[in-house]
């Protein structure tokens, strides 16, 4: 079965300091892997899209990174700001009839205090 | 700009009653979804349709009813069948040969009284 775990589940960080968010997944065929940012009471917006010859892609002061041999993600923070306060959703799509089959993680709760 | 538009924002119903969350984008997308999303859970799916007129079962589909009379259009209507029907839903619409990448609307939050 197709699953993709994240953690931690929770993280607070005070304001400015970096932090890393995990995502290991076991789906196959692997077509790409996102992460996806979701504010409180908001839909999830994509941050970064990877696919299986990508090891590392940035989006301003976040970076994420692919193994995909390990099957495992990273997305990384970068001098937090209050507004990073939002859940970050790791997504991996395995390709199904010229289209995609997302499996969703659980999410990463982040917090950051000022 | 385009986008997608769910309404309403918030809903309250009582049981046994049906109610209808509309989705509505302007993206030219050919496929749409429907998802819901628990506390402490991932987003599962509960219809797609990847063209007008035709649509399928997700994994939580029971209880859930839609239609695809327009592209544009993806109305959900939860059902008195649906058992446990509190939770935030949201509609998402992708371009059919492209990334995979969903673009999700506001969400709408759903509590049975």
């Amino acid at each position: 079965k197709n699953q993709v775990e994240q953690s931690p589940q929770s993280l607070i960080i005070l304001e400015g300091k970096n932090c890393t968010l995990q995502c290991n997944y076991t789906v196959s065929p692997f077509s790409n892997l996102r992460w996806y940012k979701q504010d409180t009471g908001r839909g999830p917006v994509s941050l970064t899209i990877m696919t299986f010859s990508e090891n590392t892609k940035s989006n301003g002061r976040y970076t994420a990174t692919l193994d995909a041999d390990t099957k495992q993600s990273s997305l990384h923070i970068t001098a937090s700001q209050l507004s990073d306060s939002a859940s970050y959703i790791c997504v991996v799509s395995a390709p199904s009839g010229g289209s995609y089959i997302p499996t969703f993680g659980r999410g990463t709760s982040l917090i950051v205090h000022p | 700009d385009g986008g997608i538009t769910q309404s309403p924002k918030y809903l309250f119903r009582k049981e046994g009653q049906n109610v209808t969350l509309s989705c509505e984008q302007n993206l030219n997308h050919d496929a749409m979804y429907w998802y819901r999303q628990d506390p402490g859970q991932g987003l599962r799916l509960i219809y797609y349709s990847q063209i007008v007129n035709d649509f399928q079962k997700g994994d939580i589909a029971e209880g859930y009813s839609v239609s695809r009379e327009k592209k544009e259009s993806f109305p959900l209507t939860v059902t008195s069948a649906q058992k446990n029907p509190t939770a935030f839903y949201l509609c998402a619409s992708s371009i059919r040969q492209g990334t995979g990448e969903l673009f999700f609307g506001e969400g709408s939050r759903l509590t049975v009284l």
